[in-house]
């Protein structure tokens, strides 16, 4: 069965980086895109970006400035970078695999922007 | 980019309702379609990809339908356990989601 467990601060200062690590298990990860996704408080669900097992990305217009996305396949994780941070940075973050739809899903991370 | 507009919003229905919910995009997007369960606290689950598919495990009394610009998902007979939010995502390009439609117990 395959899991997705994301890990990082809960609370982050505004204009700082955000860094989300997520772990995956019970599968490869080749052959799949890995994605993050928000939701603020309640809001709805907002695709962040992607990184395939080559390394290729792609992330939101809304947040391409501030997005980086790595993956370290050897430690079976991938990564999320967002500078830059405010109030509106504030939701529950996600990791998700990109199979048919987004068929594995992380339980989220809250993070709150706040000084 | 292409924007998914969801309707209704919010719906009240109760158990044993047919219970439809449409999605449309802003221009063609063939069937590249996903449809996913949001409940209080939870991620999402898969429910339906490729507009129609329904994803392994799911009840068949949730089926989806559409392709282009106009998309529906319908629930055959509302369950107790069907009451959440619903989303509905493109999955070509950027993976935009559409605004959600809570389903709501009458």
């Amino acid at each position: 069965q395959v899991q997705l467990q994301e890990s990082g601060p809960g609370l982050v200062k505004p204009s700082e980086t955000l860094s989300l690590s997520c772990s995956v298990s019970g599968d490869s990860m080749t052959s799949y895109y890995w994605n993050w996704v928000r939701q603020p408080p309640g809001k709805g669900l907002e695709w962040i970006g992607y990184i395939s097992y080559s390394g290729n990305t792609k992330y939101s217009p809304s947040l391409k400035s501030r997005v980086t996305i790595s993956l370290d396949t050897s430690k079976k994780h991938f990564s999320l970078r967002l500078d830059s941070l405010t109030a509106a940075d504030t939701a529950v973050y996600y990791c998700a695999r990109w199979g048919t739809g987004f068929d594995y899903w992380g339980q989220g991370t809250l993070v709150s922007v706040s000084s | 980019d292409i924007q998914l507009t969801q309707s209704p919003s919010f719906l009240s229905a109760s158990v044993g309702d047919r219970v439809t919910i449409t999605c449309r995009a802003s221009q063609g997007i063939s069937s590249y379609l996903a449809w996913y369960q949001q409940k209080p606290g939870r991620a999402p689950k898969l429910l339906i990809y490729a507009a129609s598919t329904l994803q392994s495990g799911v009840p068949s009394r949730f089926s989806g339908s559409g392709s282009g610009t106009e998309f529906t998902l319908t629930i055959s007979s509302l369950q107790p356990e069907d009451f959440a939010t619903y989303y509905c995502q493109l999955l070509d390009g950027y993976f935009t989601f559409g605004g959600g439609t809570t389903v709501d117990i009458k």
